[in-house]
């Protein structure tokens, strides 16, 4: 059974920084991309990276490139994002996602990180 | 930059036909997938590629795509049914993947 468990969300200050992270299981990791989606509260669904299999090629929505950088470690099955220089408009539930083709095919549960002073 | 435009809400009665429209340039040209997100869940992959249903997804749910609006339909719909819909494609000239703002399906 595909199982992806988010963590590593919570409170932060404007301008501080987080790390989420990603458990996978269930399938071979290493073979797929992965995304992080984003939701804001009550709001729609918003892409924010993703990351080839074997890191070979890394993209990012606009409203978070060179602040918000995607990786993986395939020897421990896990996903990360690392959100440096947060903002208000950051706060939100992020999904991690594996990626079949164009689309999402599993998402975990989320992990919400709050930006507030 | 690519747009995905969906209405708002859709309400429809038990047992009759929901259909939820993503409006794009030229969708028809790309492959479009479809989310539910049922309150206080994470989202279900429905339908993907256009009109293909993952396992366990019920044949009430399809999906078309032509010219330029894209279009969910939901058969014979159920009080399970309720929930956000959203449409999603990639587009390659950003390489951006795109979400439309959903749907909230409403079963009256």
């Amino acid at each position: 059974e595909v199982q992806l468990v988010e963590s590593g969300g919570g409170l932060v200050k404007p301008g501080g920084s987080l790390r989420l992270s990603c458990a996978a299981s269930g399938f071979t990791f290493s073979s797929y991309t992965m995304n992080w989606v984003r939701q804001a509260p009550g709001k729609g669904l918003e892409w924010v990276a993703s990351i080839t299999s074997g890191s070979r090629s890394l993209f990012y929505a606009d409203s978070v490139k060179g602040r918000f950088t995607i990786s993986r470690d395939s020897a421990k099955n896990s996903l990360y994002l690392q959100m440096i220089s947060l903002r208000v408009d950051d706060t939100a539930v992020y999904y991690c996602a594996r990626v079949s083709g164009q689309f999402r095919d599993y998402w975990g549960q989320g992990t919400l990180v709050t930006v507030s002073s | 930059s690519y747009v995905l435009t969906q209405p708002p809400s859709v309400s429809v009665a038990p047992g009759q036909t929901a259909r939820i429209t993503c409006e794009g340039n030229n969708i028809g040209s790309k492959s479009v997938h479809w989310y539910q997100q049922r309150p206080g869940q994470a989202p279900v992959l429905v339908v993907y590629d256009d009109s293909d249903r993952p396992s366990g997804i019920p044949e009430r749910f399809s999906g078309s795509d032509s010219g330029n609006t894209a279009t969910l339909t939901i058969s014979r719909v159920e009080a399970g049914d309720e929930a956000d819909y959203f449409c999603q494609v990639w587009d390659s000239s950003s390489e951006h993947v795109v979400f439309g703002g959903g749907t909230k399906l409403t079963i009256l």
